[in-house]
């Protein structure tokens, strides 16, 4: 299971919800990450969700993980032109060595 | 700041060269991997490697190889440099048990004329 899909746009407006899809398809995954890439840059570690876990809330981060329907999503709250990115969806099958990454999902957050 | 350093920060080489790209893991870390990132796309898993041994390969040819040193810190070569090898390549540490704890590098963009 390697294929990590991720829609490609996301454009909100400043103060609103953020919600960022992502689909895996390795349901031995452990971990499944969130990480944000700004231009130019390296990738930040954003968050992180266990697979016995239906959600985790970090600040105005919520991860929600269904598990069945092998579906991710990361939800911004009151989004910021700061939040302007690409974020990238991981999922971290058993073997430890390997993270599988989506193709990014750009996040565009309008004045 | 993670503490994942990277170096050079941009390179240009042509056709048929060799690169070797550095990498320093974040002060702890033990284990490095290093992805590719072709423009537009996620990053590729390429190799990582723990106590200097290469520890899992993804889907790339052995033009690509790698070392790691007794402080942790890594090198990546790449021998007989191709036009599709252009990319950003991004070094990442962590502890080899702790799978949450991989940070990025800013990475190094190659670009091969």
């Amino acid at each position: 299971g390697e294929d990590v899909e991720q829609s490609l746009f996301l454009s909100v407006r400043e103060g609103d919800s953020s919600v960022i899809n992502c689909t895996y398809t390795d349901s031995s995954s452990t971990y499944l990450y969130w990480y944000k890439q700004e231009p130019g840059a390296g990738l930040q570690l954003l968050t992180y969700i266990f697979s016995n876990m239906d959600m985790k809330q970090d600040q105005r981060l919520t991860v929600l993980l269904n598990k069945k329907d092998k579906h991710l999503s990361l939800r911004i709250a009151d989004t910021q032109t700061g939040d302007s990115a690409i974020y990238f969806c991981a999922e971290n099958p058993d073997n430890f060595n390997k993270f599988y990454f989506g193709s990014g999902t750009k996040l565009n957050v309008k004045p | 700041e993670t503490g994942v350093t990277q170096s050079p920060t941009h390179l240009i080489k042509t056709r048929g060269q060799q690169v070797t790209l550095r990498c320093s893991s974040q002060s702890g870390h033990n284990t490095v991997s290093w992805y590719q990132q072709a423009l537009g796309q996620g990053p590729q898993f390429i190799f990582q490697y723990y106590r200097e041994e290469e520890n899992g390969r993804g889907n790339f040819p052995p033009r690509f190889s790698g070392l790691q040193f007794p402080n942790y810190s890594s090198e990546l070569n790449v021998n007989a440099l191709e036009l599709d090898d252009s990319a950003l390549y991004l070094c990442a540490s962590s502890l080899q048990d702790r799978r949450e704890t991989q940070y990025f590098g800013p990475g190094t963009r190659l670009l091969v004329l």
